[in-house]
């Protein structure tokens, strides 16, 4: 079976603490992503990488970054944590090209206060 | 405006009753589109996927796609109350290389 697992289901962090999301896929799949989920606003691309060491920006890169050393592994990083950061993070992974399906992780609900 | 515009809802059916669930997009660059399930407190998982436009069945599920009015939905028949879930449309832009998606319909359907 499919497998895309997020390190932590909840977290709760205060304003200012560096945070990070890991997220590993057993796939093998070239893409991974993370998005962030808010009601009334869908789930929105925060960055993306096509292979190990590479990434790129998507629609809302500002307060965040990524990690991909490994391939089976994206890191999202907080560096400076804030209360408009407090949101569902979803990761997901896809093989390389660009009509394939995307799997997902269960979610880190992140609570910043 | 949002490329991707989905029937907000909520949606409240009885058992057995048919749903449509329908997203309007306006870039002409997306080819694939998608149909994800998101049960409460759990990720998206794909439900269906279709290329080209007409219809595309699988069970209880009928995705249909109309490329020339840029309108997609997702048609349910004899709903379970199982099928309580929020409904995600998704469409990859082949161009940009990503998925772009709707903001979600959730359905509840009473037993």
């Amino acid at each position: 079976d499919v497998k895309v697992t997020q390190s932590s289901r909840y977290l709760v962090k205060r304003t200012g603490e560096k945070v990070f999301l890991e997220c590993v896929q057993d796939m093998d799949h070239e893409n991974m992503f993370w998005y962030r989920q808010d009601p009334g606003l869908g789930l929105r691309l925060i960055y993306f990488s096509y292979d190990v060491k590479m990434k790129e920006k998507g629609d809302i890169p500002e307060g965040y970054s990524v990690s991909r050393e490994k391939k089976e592994r994206f890191s999202l990083i907080l560096e400076s944590a804030s209360t408009n950061q407090t949101s569902m993070y979803l990761c997901a992974s896809s093989h390389r090209g660009t009509d394939t399906e995307a799997f997902f992780g269960q979610g880190t609900r992140l609570t910043v206060v | 405006q949002k490329e991707v515009e989905q029937d907000p809802g909520p949606l409240s059916v009885p058992e057995g009753a048919i749903v449509s669930l329908n997203c309007t997009y306006s870039n002409s660059a997306f080819q694939y589109f998608m149909w994800y399930r998101q049960y409460s407190r759990k990720g998206p998982e794909l439900l269906m996927y279709t290329y080209s436009s007409g219809n595309k069945e699988d069970g209880r599920f009928t995705a249909q796609v109309d490329k020339s009015s840029k309108y997609i939905s997702l048609f349910i028949r004899d709903s379970q109350p199982s099928d309580s879930a929020t409904y995600l449309c998704a469409m990859i832009n082949t161009n940009a290389g990503k998925s772009t998606f709707g903001d979600g319909t959730t359905l509840t359907v009473k037993p």
